[in-house]
Order: structure tokens, then C-alpha cells, then sequence
């Protein structure tokens, strides 16, 4: 149980053009998603928190206008990169809980890499 | 700003030999959580620790949570290469998840 799937596992893009990346929960209701970004051996940065039927509250520095999250059911939610550049090019990573501070159960990753 | 500091950044071991990773908090944490994410792959999801002074284990695995919540540790006892990968540590704190750097545990060849 507690199956998270992200969509695509990776995308190549242009500069200029958006992106959306899916994550869903398979197996049970999320009422709270999380994205991450990671960058190559680091570690994961999480973007936003976003709960089901209300507004994402993005971390500071995370600009909520090029990063669009939805989540509009609880078992889904998407990440829209908004006139991706390549300084956008990384690992996103999503996670889905059934609170706001139980366990996390993270998708596999989408790979973003912008041209 | 709240902070997860996780050591060391690496450590190299032989395998068969014991390996430990641990997290320091600027803050008191809620809870503390562990993900191991396998070279190539994503963080997975091990164990959550909530009470003071907790201790759990998972086969060779040991988590430690300590009695003031700012501090916990994994250590790995007799590493197997299957261990490989880094381990993060991430607190809970006002309702966000602080994530420490993560440790990489590389066994030598």
C-alpha cells in the first residue's frame, strides 16, 4: 500500500515552454502534497505544501507564479513549470500524506532537464 | 531559520564494518523521520520517531531519538552493500519538515 506515482518519469522541454508534472496517490487519500526539487547530490528542497482544495504555501524563495500547484482531488496534484528555463532543469520530487505531519510517502521522481 | 544538520556528509566503510549518521536541530521537533534514497533513486520512507528518548529497530538498523527532540541517529550495524545509498534525516517542527543534507554511506571495495 501507500503508492505514489509521478507523470512523466522525465520530459525534455524548450526554453520558454511549460511543463506539468503529475503525482498521484494510488492507494489512499492525500490531504497533504508536498514537492521537492533536488538538485544532483544534494539534498531534497521542498517547494510547497499544498493541501486539497486550498492554496499551495510555497517556501520562501519559491516563486508561486512559475511554479503552479493544483490539487484538486485527494489523490491528485500537479506542478506547472511556467516558462521553464534551463536553471529549472532537475529532480522534482512529490510526496503524499494523509496529514500535514504523518508520513510521507514519495513518488518516484520527474526528471526535468530544459533545452 | 530552523535548521537539520546531518553528519558526516560521507563515510566510507568496508563492509561487515558498522556505520552512523547523525541529525542535530536548531529546534525541539515534533517527530523525526528517515528516508534511505538508493543511488539513482528516490527517498524512501524508513521510520518515524516521536518519543523522547526513543529507540527503534529495524534488523541491523537502530534509530535514536533523543530525550530533548533536537537530536536522533541511525546507526547500521555490519554494513552489507545492499546498505548503500544516502540517508536523510527530516524533523518536524511548526508543522514544516526540516530535512537535513544527508549522509552517503559508500562501502569501500
Amino acid at each position: 500500500g501507500a503508492v505514489v506515482s509521478q507523470h512523466p518519469s522525465r520530459v525534455i522541454c524548450k526554453s520558454g515552454t511549460s511543463v506539468k508534472i503529475e503525482c498521484r496517490s494510488l492507494d489512499f487519500q492525500a490531504t497533504t502534497m508536498f514537492w521537492y526539487r533536488q538538485f544532483p547530490k544534494q539534498s531534497l528542497m521542498l517547494m510547497a505544501t499544498s493541501n486539497e482544495g486550498s492554496k499551495a504555501t510555497y517556501e520562501q524563495g519559491v516563486e508561486k507564479d512559475k511554479f503552479l500547484i493544483n490539487h484538486a482531488s485527494l489523490t491528485l496534484s500537479t506542478l506547472t513549470v511556467t516558462s521553464a528555463h534551463p536553471e529549472d532543469s532537475s529532480f522534482y520530487i512529490c510526496s503524499a500524506s494523509t496529514s500535514g505531519v504523518g508520513t510521507q510517502y514519495f513518488g518516484p521522481g520527474t526528471r526535468l532537464l530544459v533545452l | 531559520g530552523q535548521q537539520v544538520m546531518q553528519i558526516p556528509q560521507y563515510q566510507h566503510v568496508q563492509e561487515g564494518e558498522d556505520f552512523t549518521t547523525y541529525c542535530n536541530s536548531s529546534t525541539t521537533l515534533s517527530n523525526i523521520q528517515w528516508y534511505k534514497q538508493r543511488p539513482g533513486g528516490h527517498p524512501v520512507f524508513l521510520i518515524q520517531l516521536v518519543k523522547s528518548g526513543e529507540v527503534k529497530k529495524q534488523k541491523r538498523l537502530t534509530f535514536q531519538f533523543g530525550e530533548a527532540k533536537k537530536n536522533s541517529s541511525l546507526h547500521i550495524t555490519a554494513t552489507q552493500t545492499t546498505d548503500v545509498g544516502t540517508y536523510f534525516c527530516a524533523g518536524r517542527s511548526n508543522y514544516q519538515l526540516i530535512w537535513g543534507a544527508g549522509t552517503k554511506l559508500i562501502i569501500k571495495p
